[in-house]
């Protein structure tokens, strides 16, 4: 069975650095695309970017780009979202998914995050 | 304002059928058969309900089907239920790194 089971949430301050994670399992992982994907609160869904743990090869979607840092671990099955310094406007639900052509055919259960003085 | 537009939301009666569109250009969902639809319950992860177009995953009801016409997508749910009340997200590949989302529709049940 395919699994990506993520961090909990985090409460920080703007200016505060954070690594959140999804642990996967059930299948290959360096074989499939992994990707994030941010929901502001009340708002839609925007995919951040992209890793092909196999090549550790990344693809940011160009409003996140420089932004954010994904990174994947293969010994640990593990994809990761950093940010090195924190503001307001990210607070929001973080998904992972795996992509599959495309498509995020499975997701974790998110990470909420608030960034908040 | 997102690049895929979706009604804001959309309603019908149980039993009934109902679709909602998603409208890109001929660079995205025009272009490309790389079009999905997600289900979103309240405090939940989307789940892929449709893919590359009219594709139905695995254990997904054949209640949900998908189609294209030029740069507007839609996803039709037929003999409604209470359970399929949720938002409803399109999307579509642009480029190797660009794969776009509809605003999404919240479907009312009535």
């Amino acid at each position: 069975e395919v699994q990506l089971v993520q961090s909990g949430a985090e409460v920080k301050e703007p200016g505060d650095s954070l690594k959140i994670s999804c642990k996967t399992s059930g299948y290959s992982f360096s074989t499939y695309w992994i990707g994030w994907v941010r929901q502001m609160p009340g708002k839609g869904l925007e995919w951040m970017g992209i890793i092909y743990p196999g090549d550790s090869e990344t693809r940011y979607s160009p409003s996140f780009q420089g932004q954010v840092t994904i990174s994947a671990d293969k010994s640990m099955t593990t994809a990761y979202l950093q940010w090195s310094s924190l503001k307001a406007s990210d607070s929001a639900m973080y998904y992972c998914a795996r992509r599959s052509d495309y498509v995020g055919d499975y997701w974790g259960q998110g990470t909420l995050v608030t960034v908040s003085s | 304002q997102s690049v895929l537009t979706q009604p804001a939301s959309v309603s019908g009666s149980p039993g009934q059928s109902i679709t909602i569109s998603c409208t890109g250009t001929s660079s995205d969902v025009g272009g490309y058969k790389y079009v999905s639809w997600y289900q979103q319950h309240p405090g939940k992860a989307p789940k892929v309900m449709i893919y590359e177009v009219s594709k139905r995953p695995s254990g997904v009801s054949n209640r949900f089907s998908g189609s294209k016409s030029g740069n507007t997508a839609s996803l039709t749910i037929s003999g409604l239920q209470a359970e399929d009340e949720a938002d409803y997200y399109c999307s579509a590949y642009r480029s190797s790194t660009t794969v776009l989302f509809g605003g999404g529709t919240k479907l009312t049940v009535l």
